[in-house]
């Protein structure tokens, strides 16, 4: 089992482009996450999916965009990146009731 | 939505002290209560959680609690060693399980 994966690990951007950053699992899990974690601040929702077809927003949404097509795959895509989400993206799956969440290595992304 | 407060940012203790992180959760719907260490550069690991109809649980030197009524619940990590400087985050979840807040963090720095 790869777990939890993440493509890029490191992003460089500039204001105004678009990109996708990839996610997938191999676990069969229903629910699979995006957040952002800036210093100081936590992990952030950007958007959830509690299964194929089905997405809802979380805390911080704005600028961002997912789909989920398939159980394995959930990207993430920037529309028009800002400076303002230069930041460390995790994605995160978990089967469904309580338990652990896994998080993937995470992508580090700079918007200049 | 649900807001999670965590108390302190930081920790300093000597090897060998107990320490104690706390948080406040605002949703009384929330019911499950995960905690998660992040080493740096690492991605979030769950270290222990515990559910609503729980009021605390054991796990070899780690343990949480949690009072429903004030919303509020603990780590506590006894006989602390060096590889416990990490940063924790406590979250809260809804009964759905699939929809995570997490709090900002505290940064617990174990001297030897």
């Amino acid at each position: 089992n790869a777990g939890v994966t993440q493509t890029p690990k490191f992003q460089v951007l500039k204001t105004g482009q678009s990109m996708t950053l990839q996610c997938a699992q191999d676990m069969n899990h229903e629910y699979m996450s995006w957040y952002r974690q800036d210093p100081g601040m936590g992990l952030r929702l950007i958007h959830y999916s509690v299964g194929a077809g089905i997405t809802d927003q979380g805390e911080v949404p704005n600028g961002y965009n997912v789909s989920r097509s398939t159980t394995e795959d959930f990207p993430l895509r920037l529309l028009s990146a800002a400076p303002s989400q230069t930041s460390v993206y995790f994605c995160a799956s978990s089967s469904t009731g309580p338990g652990e969440q896994y998080f993937g290595p995470g992508t580090r992304l700079t918007v200049t | 939505g649900e807001n999670v407060e965590q108390h302190p940012s930081t920790l300093s203790v000597q090897e060998g002290d107990s320490a104690v992180i706390k948080c406040t959760y605002s949703d009384s719907a929330s019911n499950y209560f995960p905690w998660y260490k992040q080493e740096l550069g690492k991605r979030p690991q769950l270290i222990i959680d515990i559910r609503s109809n729980v009021g605390e649980k054991k796990d070899q030197r780690i343990a949480v609690t949690l009072n429903k009524t004030a919303k509020h619940f603990s780590l506590h990590i006894t006989e602390t060693q060096p590889e416990d400087s990490a940063v924790y985050f406590c979250a809260a979840s809804l009964h759905n399980f699939n929809k995570f807040y997490f709090g900002s963090g505290t940064k617990l720095n174990v001297k030897p």
